[in-house]
């Protein structure tokens, strides 16, 4: 079990919005910046957001994410099937007493 | 630009240790600490641990601890993650990303697979 949770999938049509949500809790999410991963299949992870709600350059602002308390979600508008991978959250987590990162257990997004 | 190489596949023995470089470039090595991630096969991102090149101090998730050792060498902007006492759960991709806070840059992935 992640320490953030996250919903295992969500769908949407070409050109629609979707939002993915990421639960967490004071120890991590609630204390901390969040950032969200792209992954396309066999490739390597790829940064979207930072700091909660900051795009690296290069990512198209159609990609978005907020935080509000212990939750943090990822917004994409104007779907494309390029867009079609599995999303990760992850954040600093205090609840071990040290300093461990964590993440939540992955979306995966199907572009209909 | 900024760029994580990481050394090839690996194929090991239960009980054996493995040891993965990543080279760093395009950037400051010190400057950014460096993670550890593993992407078992079906699976999500688990994070080992994380080392910071400036000093050489670490951090470890617990599930790892007493089994995982991270090091670096500044004079060639490398960092190494050696697990030891493999067994086939430990079968996974393995990436070094830098961070610390967002990983933004990536290495490509080593493939470690144990097997008998």
């Amino acid at each position: 079990q992640s320490v953030l949770t996250q919903p295992p999938s969500v769908s949407a049509a070409p050109g629609q919005k979707v939002t993915i949500s990421c639960s967490g809790s004071n120890s991590n999410i609630g204390n901390n910046y969040v950032s969200w991963y792209q992954q396309l299949p066999g490739t390597a992870p790829k940064l979207l957001i930072y700091d909660s709600n900051k795009r690296p350059s290069g990512i198209p602002d159609r990609f978005s994410g907020s935080k509000s308390g212990t939750s943090a979600t990822l917004g994409i508008t104007g779907l494309q099937t390029g867009d079609e991978a599995d999303y990760y959250c992850g954040t600093w987590d205090s609840s071990l007493g040290g300093g461990d990162w964590v993440f939540g257990g992955g979306t995966k997004l199907t572009v209909l | 630009q900024e760029q994580l190489v990481q050394s090839g596949a690996e194929a090991k023995k239960p009980g054996a240790s493995v040891k993965v470089s990543c080279k760093a470039s395009g950037y400051t090595f010190t400057s950014y600490y460096m993670h550890w991630v593993r992407q078992a096969p079906g699976q999500g991102l688990e994070w080992m641990g994380v080392i910071n090149p400036s000093g050489g101090s670490t951090s470890y998730a617990q599930k790892f601890q007493g089994r995982l050792t991270m090091t670096k060498d500044t004079s060639t902007n490398t960092v190494y993650m050696e697990l030891s006492s493999l067994s086939s759960e430990d079968t996974a991709v393995y990436y070094c990303a830098r961070g610390p806070n967002g990983m933004d840059v990536w290495g490509q992935g080593t493939t470690v697979t144990v097997s008998s």
